[in-house]
């Protein structure tokens, strides 16, 4: 079974500039997350998508970024303009179903991450 | 805010000897627990879940739930130089969204 997909793995971009992030769950998952992992940091939820509608985008800084899923597969998030202390590692994750989780249908799985930096 | 609280660490310990990795967390509705390990430059991978208070083993790991008192403990026996990385505790809080902690890191020594 192939995992998460991410595309790039890396970027570096000067501060103003835009960046996109794409990601593709494994087959089948329904719920789709992104998370920034800051340097020495756990990875922190940006936003959670359920099929292609949003479930959490609480802690997502709505003036710089942006998500969306169409079609409830592939994702996209994208940062416009881009500050310097968006330098992190961006970590896309699936999980099966919302619920149930006594039977391990919620563990995430994370695919490998693009780091950006933003000089 | 709910927190999920590890020691960053490092931890040392010899070769073949048992770590003990903690984890405590606030919000007591949390139902799954998760531990992960993260290699440097490398991605989360997960090692087990665990959600019914007691012990779960699987190899040389065994994951420790005391609900009662908010806290999660991941043991490593016969710990191995390949086992150095940051171990990631993770609280479902609901609605399948995990809260992590800053991550323990482990070094074994040859």
């Amino acid at each position: 079974e192939a995992g998460v997909a991410q595309s790039p793995r890396y970027k570096i971009i000067e501060k103003r500039q835009s960046v996109a992030f794409w990601c593709n769950p494994i087959s089948g998952h329904a719920t789709l997350y992104w998370y920034q992992q800051i340097l020495g940091q756990g990875p922190k939820l940006l936003i959670q998508f359920q099929n292609n509608g949003v479930v959490d985008d609480s802690q997502l800084p709505k003036d710089r970024f942006s998500a969306e899923r169409l079609k409830g597969v592939d994702s996209t998030l994208k940062i416009q303009p881009a500050k310097l202390e968006d330098s992190a590692v961006y970590l896309c994750a699936s999980s099966l179903v919302v619920g149930a989780y006594s039977r391990g249908t919620d563990t995430q799985y994370f695919g490998p991450g693009t780091r950006l930096t933003v000089l | 805010q709910k927190e999920v609280e590890q020691n960053s660490g490092p931890l040392s310990v010899p070769e073949g000897a048992i770590a003990s990795l903690n984890c405590t967390y606030s919000d007591r509705g949390s139902q799954s627990f998760f531990w992960y390990r993260q290699y440097s430059g490398k991605s989360p991978e997960l090692i087990m879940f665990i959600y019914s208070n007691g012990d779960k083993e699987d190899g040389r790991f065994t994951a420790q739930l005391n609900k009662a008192s908010q806290y999660v403990s991941l043991l490593i026996r016969d710990s191995q130089p390949s086992d150095s990385a940051t171990y990631l505790c993770a609280v479902n809080t609901g609605f399948q969204k995990l809260v992590f902690g800053t991550g323990t890191r482990l070094l074994v020594s040859p």
